[in-house]
């Protein structure tokens, strides 16, 4: 099946920092999701993008389908950015439902 | 608009028992689709079901089954409970079939197997 590998596997910065998250995938996909999971474990929607950039607020993501990565990009971070967030892949085919990484455990300290 | 509603939110059982969980899609969606996490393996899908079909089904084993009523409501069942068993499971709503559109998750059934 398809390979979800996100990067890096942890993160601590100072608020106010800015970072990417990288997710690279092995294989055509049909959509992409990147989600924020918070302390209670519910998934939080940040993006749909199978393709493009999108922006909302301090975050804004990129896929580049064709070369099989998508970034997410936090500015002027804050605690509240605190938690894991994940890559999630709807592999080409429609078989399997999402294909989740790892996660980027992301800790922003005051 | 109500998100995902998923029942119970906490659950213990013992092991061999069986549990039912339960998951009520966003209104207007078709397709529900169930996911497992674990500390050791990750978030792994399930099983999606749209209009009341299961379209696909993840590597576990028969123990685990769902179904999928006409107004679009779902359910999983777990037989013979084990110890692995204990995880948080997920459910995810989907207007259309899961590669289509995006999915949008419940809070959890966090469930323990003593």
């Amino acid at each position: 099946g398809i390979q979800v590998e996100q990067s890096p596997p942890d993160l601590i910065l100072q608020e106010g920092a800015n970072s990417t998250l990288r997710c690279n995938f092995s294989d055509s996909v049909n959509n992409l999701q990147w989600f924020h999971q918070n302390p209670w474990g519910q998934l939080i929607n940040l993006f749909y993008i199978p393709s493009g950039t999108k922006q909302n607020g301090r975050l804004s993501a990129t896929t580049v389908a064709t070369e099989r990565y998508s970034l997410l990009y936090i500015s002027s971070s804050q605690t509240t950015d605190s938690g894991v967030y994940f890559c999630a892949v709807y592999p080409g085919g429609g078989a399997d439902g999402l294909t989740f990484g790892k996660g980027t455990h992301l800790i922003i300290q005051p | 608009k109500a998100g995902v509603t998923q029942t119970p939110r906490y659950l213990i059982k013992t092991r061999g028992q069986q549990v039912t969980l339960s998951c009520s899609p966003i209104s207007g969606h078709r397709s529900v689709s169930w996911y497992q996490q674990t500390p050791g393996q990750g978030l792994q899908f399930l099983f999606e079901y749209f209009s009341e079909t299961q379209r696909n089904k993840g590597n576990f084993p028969g123990r685990f089954s769902g179904r999928q009523f006409s107004n679009s409501r779902s359910e999983m069942n777990v037989s013979t409970l084990e110890l692995g068993d204990s995880a948080l499971y997920l459910c995810a709503s989907s207007l259309d079939r899961g590669e289509n559109t995006e999915a949008f998750f419940g809070q959890g059934t966090r469930l323990t197997v003593v």
